[in-house]
């Protein structure tokens, strides 16, 4: 079945520094979404990329769609303690729910 | 517009019981999926409805149950509840027909349960 492989597990940077989480899927996307769970939280929805080597912006943040739509990445920049918490990528291939990776734990030391 | 309820918010069961978990979507979503997110394994997904249909299944034993209702409230159910049932569980909804592209999720607080 589908599978979808997410790293690193954990990251532990200081405040200002830069972050990015890898998502890997086995099969073909039609799209790809993120979300963020912060500690004791539940997932809430970042963004969506549809398009092959789509690349969006969220302030900070830095979302990019490989070209063969088989991977993605998160890259924050100048990391706040704000930004703590477990970062997922989610898979659709259109035709089952979606699945989503291990997550990225990011811990921020100010 | 609120969003997705999930009750009750905070359970403890005992190994053998079984438990019953509820959620409400998010008012006009026709989708609910529910998952289990536990520190080891992350977010499992357990089943998906549309329209009182189910239309996905995970990788889930039988004691794991859901249905849908006409008003799109969802409920999941396990029986003879195992210690390793313990987890928070997560309902979502969205507007659209799961199967279609662009599906974006909403999650409720989720349920956290304990079993002894």
């Amino acid at each position: 079945g589908q599978q979808v492989m997410q790293i690193p597990q954990y990251q532990h940077v200081q405040e200002g520094e830069d972050f990015t989480t890898y998502c890997n899927s086995s099969t073909t996307l039609s799209n790809i979404q993120w979300y963020k769970q912060r500690p004791g939280g539940h997932p809430v929805f970042l963004i969506q990329l549809v398009k092959s080597g789509e690349v969006k912006k969220q302030k900070r943040l830095t979302f990019q769609f490989g070209e063969a739509k088989k991977n993605s990445s998160l890259h924050i920049t100048a990391t706040q303690t704000t930004d703590v918490g477990t970062y997922f990528c989610a898979g659709n291939t259109g035709r089952r729910a979606l699945t989503f990776g291990s997550g990225t734990r990011l811990q921020v030391q100010p | 517009k609120a969003g997705v309820t999930q009750t009750p918010r905070y359970l403890i069961k005992t190994r053998g019981q079984q438990v019953t978990l509820s959620c409400s979507p998010i008012s006009g979503h026709r989708s609910v999926s529910w998952y289990q997110q536990t520190p080891g394994q992350g977010l499992q997904f357990l089943f998906e409805y549309f329209s009182e249909t189910q239309r996905n299944k995970g990788n889930f034993p039988g004691r794991f149950s859901g249905r849908q209702f006409s008003n799109s409230r969802s409920e999941m159910n396990v029986s003879t509840l195992e210690l390793g049932d313990s987890a928070l569980y997560l309902c979502a909804s969205s507007f659209s027909d799961p199967q279609g592209s662009g599906n974006t999720i909403y999650f409720g607080e989720g349920s956290w349960l304990t079993v002894v």
